[in-house]
């Protein structure tokens, strides 16, 4: 069964950094880019951007492009999300995603349960 | 990249059938067929509905539909039930320099 577990719910004070996890398994998880999406409160989904464990290739929405930075660790299975310096606007709700296609086109069918982000001071 | 376009809102009673559309552009919706529909319960995350504009992974009922004309793809739900009330969701593949653009979202009430 195929799997994706998201690290728990956070909050940080504005300024401070973060890095969330998604851990895959029931399937080979160097094979399979991963995404990333947010839903800010009461919002839409957004894509974010997305990388291939196999080889780190990462893609980018021109959108998150220098505001998140997006890595795997292909011995644990496992993709992060990071800030390096969080902003109250960064509050949100973020899923990671796998594809099943490339970054030139496919679907993200199996969903993690979601990271909370909260950051307020 | 703006985001497509989606209904707000849409209700329909039991029984009845309910078509939800997503407009983009000959960029996104119309220049690919990785148009995907997800549905997304409060507190939940997403659920693959449709995928591919027409194709329906397994487990989704038959109810659910999807196809596309030009620029706007359309995921119609019919002998609609309770649980279908959800919010949904359109993506489409942008091409390599945006990649995915969602949809706004559609509320689905069932009356």
């Amino acid at each position: 069964e195929v799997q994706l577990v998201q690290s728990g719910a956070e909050v940080k004070k504005p300024g401070e950094s973060l890095k969330i996890s998604c851990k895959g398994s029931g399937y080979s998880f160097t094979s399979y880019w991963i995404g990333w999406v947010r839903q800010m409160p009461g919002k839409g989904l957004e894509w974010m951007g997305i990388i291939y464990p196999g080889d780190s290739d990462t893609r980018y929405s021109p959108s998150f492009q220098g505001q998140v930075t997006i890595s795997a660790d292909k011995s644990i299975s496992t993709a992060y999300l990071q800030w390096s310096s969080l902003k109250a606007s960064d509050t949100a709700m973020y899923y990671c995603a796998r594809l099943t296609g490339t970054f030139r086109g496919g679907t993200f069918d199996y969903w993690g349960q979601g990271t909370l982000v909260t950051v307020s001071s | 990249q703006s985001a497509l376009t989606q209904p707000r809102s849409v209700s329909g009673s039991p029984g009845q059938s309910v078509t939800i559309s997503c407009t983009g552009t000959s960029s996104d919706v119309g220049g690919y067929s990785f148009v995907t529909w997800y549905q997304q319960h409060s507190g939940k995350a997403p659920k693959l509905m449709i995928y591919d504009v027409s194709k329906r992974p397994s487990g989704v009922p038959d109810r659910f539909s999807g196809s596309k004309s030009g620029n706007t793809a359309s995921l119609t739900i019919s002998g609609l039930q309770g649980e279908d009330e959800a919010d949904y969701y359109c993506c489409s593949y942008g091409g390599t320099n945006i990649n995915w653009v969602f949809g706004g979202g559609t509320k689905l009430t069932v009356l």
